[in-house]
């Protein structure tokens, strides 16, 4: 079955520092996977997404994510952090089950210091 | 992107009631809706796949009858928690897709306490 885990619940790094979250997926077929952002008591907002085109995916907010085959991971980056970039991350996998479905990671939060 | 929209943001009731959660696509013709259960701290279960005009499909473990969904149109669909408990209490998200390979988008979510 098709899965994600994300490595880490929480993640703490200082303002301008380099953000890694880390996803590793379980797929015995080319995978869409995706990253979403969510603050505070709201919805989920798409960040990036890999549809199998290029393995270096850039989104929104100055966040990239690289699809490795050979490490069955899609890890979320952002070179500079900032203290608004403070949220829940979620990575998610694409299934198709009966229909197609969003199947999330556990998540994990970031937290920016000053 | 698109917009859906869920109502009310947030919603307390009294254990025992019913209270309903809509989901809406603004701007596009959503064939289908998903819902959402987030618990504090912790990510996203689907509960249901709904398909404008036909029955929802529960995932595993979610009771059908405590969770009433429908999808009457392509622009709605309502999550109705009958009989609520102090333990439905959570968060509730929707997400709509225009079609089957199309990206899908997510309400802002609510926030339901029951009392």
């Amino acid at each position: 079955a098709q899965s994600v885990t994300q490595l880490g619940s929480h993640v703490s790094v200082s303002e301008g520092a380099l953000v890694l979250l880390r996803c590793n997926y379980s797929s015995s077929v080319p995978p869409y996977l995706f990253w979403y952002v969510q603050y505070p008591n709201q919805g989920l907002q798409l960040l990036l997404k890999y549809t199998s085109a290029a393995t270096l995916v850039k989104g929104i907010n100055g966040f990239e994510a690289e699809f490795k085959k050979s490490e069955t991971s899609f890890h979320l980056t952002k070179p500079s952090a900032h203290m608004s970039d403070a949220a829940e991350y979620f990575c998610a996998v694409r299934v198709n089950t009966g229909g197609f479905k969003t199947i999330f990671g556990a998540g994990t939060r970031l937290f920016v210091k000053a | 992107g698109a917009v859906v929209s869920q109502h009310p943001s947030r919603v307390i009731c009294k254990s025992g009631t019913s209270v309903k959660i809509e989901c809406r696509s603004l701007d596009f013709q959503a064939t289908t809706m998903f819902w959402y259960r987030q618990f504090p701290k912790k990510s996203l279960m689907l509960m249901a796949t709904s398909n404008e005009g036909s029955k929802a499909t529960y995932e595993q473990g979610v009771e059908k009858d405590k969770f009433l969904i429908n999808h009457a149109s392509l622009t709605l669909s309502t999550l109705t928690v009958t009989s609520a408990h102090p333990e439905d209490s959570s968060f509730y998200i929707c997400s709509a897709r225009a079609g089957m390979d199309t990206e899908a988008f997510f309400g802002q979510g609510t926030r339901l306490t029951v009392v």
